[in-house]
């Protein structure tokens, strides 16, 4: 089964800094999908960024951005210029990438991310 | 706004009753999860639906079931509640289909209390 880990219960960073979250990921799959969802005190989950694993290139979205390392299935998420408005818990999720009809994710255990005015 | 909608937002109700919980789709999504978080816990697949038929199950009681119905809603019911499911029960949607790289479309979650 796929897992997902994430060994960073909690990080904290200072406002205007960078912070780079961990996440590793177990499969035999060669296709799939790796994201990256926020959830704010209010408890949305809000999708942040999102990398195909057949791109080499590493996936951006303003200020978040990832590190993608197929061979060592690694999948970190950096934040740049951190604001008040990132601290929440950061989860880390996989998908199959050719299941016809089945796109569960299966999601890491999180990481709280404080951020230090 | 994700165009996901779950309702109830909060419930609160007692030991080994019945309760059911619903969520309406994003327009033209097919398919529907069900994920729970309890607290400060990741989120735990439950089931999927794809165009009203049962496509995934995960780790769903047997207390538990759901369905989707041909307006595409989906309806979570839990009976025979117990303190242990206390939970924040997410619903999210996708268009199916296995389209590459298609994200979930959370709603905002039915926070559910057992007393």
């Amino acid at each position: 089964a796929q897992t997902v880990t994430q060994s960073q219960p909690e990080m904290s960073v200072q406002e205007a800094e960078t912070v780079t979250l961990s996440c590793t990921y177990d499969t035999s799959e060669s296709d799939y999908y790796l994201f990256w969802y926020k959830q704010p005190p209010s408890r949305q989950m809000i999708l942040v960024i999102r990398q195909e694993a057949y791109k080499q290139q590493n996936a951006t979205e303003n200020r978040f951005s990832v590190n993608f390392q197929k061979a060592a299935k690694s999948f970190s998420l950096k934040i740049s210029d951190s604001q008040l408005g990132d601290a929440a818990m950061y989860f880390c999720a996989y998908r199959f990438g050719s299941n016809f009809g089945n796109e569960k994710l299966t999601f890491g255990t999180g990481t709280r991310l404080t951020i230090i005015p | 706004d994700s165009g996901v909608t779950q309702t109830p937002k909060h419930l609160i109700t007692a030991t080994g009753q019945r309760v059911t919980l619903r969520c309406s789709p994003r327009s033209g999504d097919l398919s529907v999860y069900w994920y729970q978080q309890s607290l400060d816990q990741g989120l735990q697949f439950l089931i999927q639906y794809y165009n009203g038929e049962e496509r995934a199950k995960g780790n769903i009681l047997e207390r538990f079931s759901a369905q989707q119905f041909p307006d595409l809603h989906s309806e979570l019911n839990l009976s025979s509640l117990e303190l242990g499911d206390s939970a924040l029960y997410f619903c999210a949607s996708s268009l199916g289909g296995g389209g590459r790289s298609r994200p979930l479309h959370f709603g905002n979650g039915t926070r559910l209390t057992v007393t």
